[in-house]
């Protein structure tokens, strides 16, 4: 298995609603990233996971919780966003952080709308 | 903080044109150095990594660390390569390993 999944790959929530969006990864990648990207712009990082434990949280808002259940699946927990908020919601995993990066392998996002 | 340029939001070549996306990073130390490549309605794939001087689809990048550069080529054009081209940063010795990503170029091949 070479690949990344998300779930679900849409997603439209309100304002007070409580969602969660789902990665998982077979590739033994102990590494794994939150990337938020609007349209026509690069992805930006949010949140990165080395052997399950955050390393970096790119300042975020505290309405994104992220989770790191185990080294194959990644979470993050929405809870009172915002419009502004949506967006396609990439997940990436890699090999450890503390070897030589030889890239990412990205999902294929979730789009979020926030109604 | 490290940077990553891409000048162009926009280049439209035609079929059989040479190609070169450019990419300019700021960043002092020992950069990893990536191109990924979005095809319409696709995930992001990669294309390509600096450390391993390779050629896929026809393209091939070399780190020039004098000018800073990892401009992206590719000899002849096809019609499948329309797409938007991201570089992207990751810093090697630094705890930040996190890529970072230029703002893309479309690339556009006509007929």
């Amino acid at each position: 298995d070479t690949e990344v999944t998300q779930t679900p790959k849409h997603l439209v929530m309100g304002m007070t609603n409580k969602k969660s969006l789902k990665c998982e990864q077979h590739m033994g990648h102990r590494a794994m990233y939150w990337y938020k990207q609007k349209a026509k712009k690069p992805p930006e990082l949010m949140f990165v996971y080395s052997y399950e434990k955050l390393s970096i949280n790119e300042s975020v808002p505290s309405r994104f919780s992220p989770e790191c259940p185990n080294s194959s699946l990644l979470n993050l927990h929405l809870h009172a966003l915002q419009p502004e908020d949506s967006a396609l919601y990439l997940c990436a995993s890699s090999q450890a952080s503390t070897v030589r990066n030889y890239g990412y392998t990205f999902g294929s996002g979730t789009r979020l709308t926030v109604v | 903080a490290q940077r990553v340029t891409q000048p162009e939001k926009l280049l439209s070549v035609f079929k059989g044109a040479p190609v070169e996306l450019k990419c300019n990073y700021s960043y002092s130390g020992s950069p990893e150095l990536f191109w990924y490549v979005q095809y319409s309605r696709q995930r992001l794939q990669l294309l390509l990594r600096h450390i391993s001087r390779e050629s896929i689809k026809g393209f091939t990048a070399d780190l020039n660390k004098g000018e800073t550069s990892f401009h992206l080529k590719k000899p002849f054009a096809q019609e499948e390569d329309s797409a938007m081209y991201y570089c992207a940063l990751s810093l090697m010795d630094t705890g930040r390993r996190a890529l970072t990503f230029g703002s893309g170029t479309r690339l556009q091949v006509q007929p």
